[in-house]
């Protein structure tokens, strides 16, 4: 059973468009939403995270959404660069125990 | 800060062999992580160590794959014996602990023929 759901498996966007992902999860137990970005031949890296008590965090280009309510959460990549390009994985997990659940990833390319 | 060291970075072997693959994580690092990244998916955690007890295995495939992470530092994660559904990227990660920030190493490929 997929604990997170993510969409869309790929993403074709201009140079300075906004790049949009979502995801979905059903634990109600999950309490740590972070974002990775993977490049070919590398290791997921940590790019924003949050927690269920806002809605929002936005760290440079890059803007979580939150939605409680609707167990939902999304990445904004505003002016999206082709250097983004790469693959995204958001996750989630119950902090407590620390096991990271991952979407499928969507793979976004920018072209210029 | 040096990250988290993998070896080796590539490996073929044929359906059947034994495979080893070695963490190192980032110094002082108490959480442990392996997971499974098959081609096109998302990582999947295998095992989590807390110092060098076993938090989490309920998705290792025990009757192939065993873990161990002697002395709460280095890890090696073993296939015995593989098979053609074990080709993946074999991921370590380590956090300060389980609220910590998880950091990835680069991965081992591996690719049974």
């Amino acid at each position: 059973q997929q604990q997170v759901k993510q969409s869309p498996q790929s993403l074709i966007v201009q140079k300075g468009g906004i790049s949009i992902i979502n995801c979905a999860y059903e634990n109600t137990a999950f309490d740590y939403f972070p974002w990775y970005q993977q490049f070919p031949g590398k290791g997921p890296a940590l790019l924003i995270a949050i927690r269920p008590d806002v809605s929002e965090k936005k760290e440079g280009r890059f803007t979580i959404s939150f939605n409680k309510s609707a167990k939902q959460f999304s990445l904004h990549i505003m002016d999206s660069q082709p250097g983004d390009s790469a693959t995204y994985f958001c996750a989630a997990s119950d902090m407590s125990l620390g096991r990271l659940y991952f979407g499928r990833g969507t793979q976004l390319t920018v072209w210029p | 800060e040096a990250g988290v060291a993998q070896s080796p970075r590539y490996k073929i072997i044929e359906k059947r062999q034994s495979v080893a693959f070695w963490c190192n994580p980032i110094s002082g690092h108490a959480t442990l992580y392996w997971y499974q990244q098959i081609l096109g998916q998302g990582p999947k955690l295998l095992i989590q160590f807390q110092n060098n007890g076993v938090v989490d295995d309920s998705q290792l495939p025990k009757d192939r794959f065993s873990a161990e992470r002697l002395k709460g530092v280095d890890s090696t994660l073993k296939i015995q014996p593989a098979k053609l559904e074990d080709s993946a990227v074999y991921l370590c990660a380590s956090s300060s602990d389980t609220l910590g920030e998880q950091y990835f190493g680069p991965g081992t490929r591996l690719t049974v023929t």
